[in-house]
């Protein structure tokens, strides 16, 4: 069975910084990308960054870039999302999905709380 | 940027009756169209993908249609369970995944 488990949310404050991790089990982690979706509460999921398999390929929406850094070590099977200059609309669920077209795996998701 | 734009915002049906979620891209997508289902707590879940195929365990009453740019979900009689919050998502940008504003389908 495929599992996400995502860790690492808490509260930060403006200007702060906050690392997630994603620990994947239940499948060949090497061979798969990843993406991380976000959700403000009351809105909708928002895109936000993807990795491919050897990390050599990455993609930022244009709210987080040159803030969050997307990154995975597939020698332990986690994926991470390091984000700095938090911002309080950073504020939100954070989700590590695997996304394969027909099929998608989705963590819990992690709360991340941008406040003073 | 392609944009996509959900309606009704809310649509308020009772158990049984039919449902008919719009989704509007800003421009032609071709089928690279996804539909998701959110309950509260919850992650969304995948139901259809290429604007009509159904996702692995999902009822043949969710219906997706369209290409270019408009696309439809149709949910053919409510269930109790079906209650919830649905988003398109456009793949023709991949692997970048936006999504529209939703749709809460609530219980009359």
């Amino acid at each position: 069975e495929v599992q996400l488990v995502e860790s690492g949310g808490g509260l930060a404050q403006p200007g702060g910084s906050l690392r997630l991790s994603c620990a994947a089990s239940g499948f060949t982690f090497s061979s798969y990308s990843m993406h991380w979706v976000r959700q403000a509460p009351g809105k909708g999921p928002e895109w936000v960054s993807y990795i491919s398999t050897s990390g050599t390929t990455i993609y930022y929406a244009d709210s987080v870039r040159g803030r969050f850094t997307i990154s995975r070590d597939n020698a332990k099977n986690t994926l991470y999302l390091q984000m700095n200059s938090l911002r309080a609309e950073d504020t939100g669920v954070y989700y590590c999905t695997r996304v394969d077209w027909d099929v998608d795996h989705w963590g819990q998701g992690a709360l991340v709380t941008v406040s003073s | 940027e392609i944009v996509l734009t959900q309606s009704p915002a809310t649509l308020s049906l009772s158990p049984g009756e039919r449902a008919t979620l719009s989704c509007r891209a800003s421009q032609s997508i071709s089928t690279y169209l996804a539909w998701y289902q959110q309950k509260p707590g919850q992650a969304p879940r995948l139901l259809i993908y290429d604007a009509s195929n159904r996702a692995t365990g999902i009822p043949d009453r969710f219906r997706g249609s369209g290409s270019g740019t408009d696309f439809t979900l149709t949910i053919s009689s409510l269930e109790p369970e079906d209650f919830a919050i649905y988003y398109c998502q456009q793949r023709s940008t991949w692997p970048k995944l936006p999504f529209g504003g939703g749709t809460k389908v609530e219980i009359k």
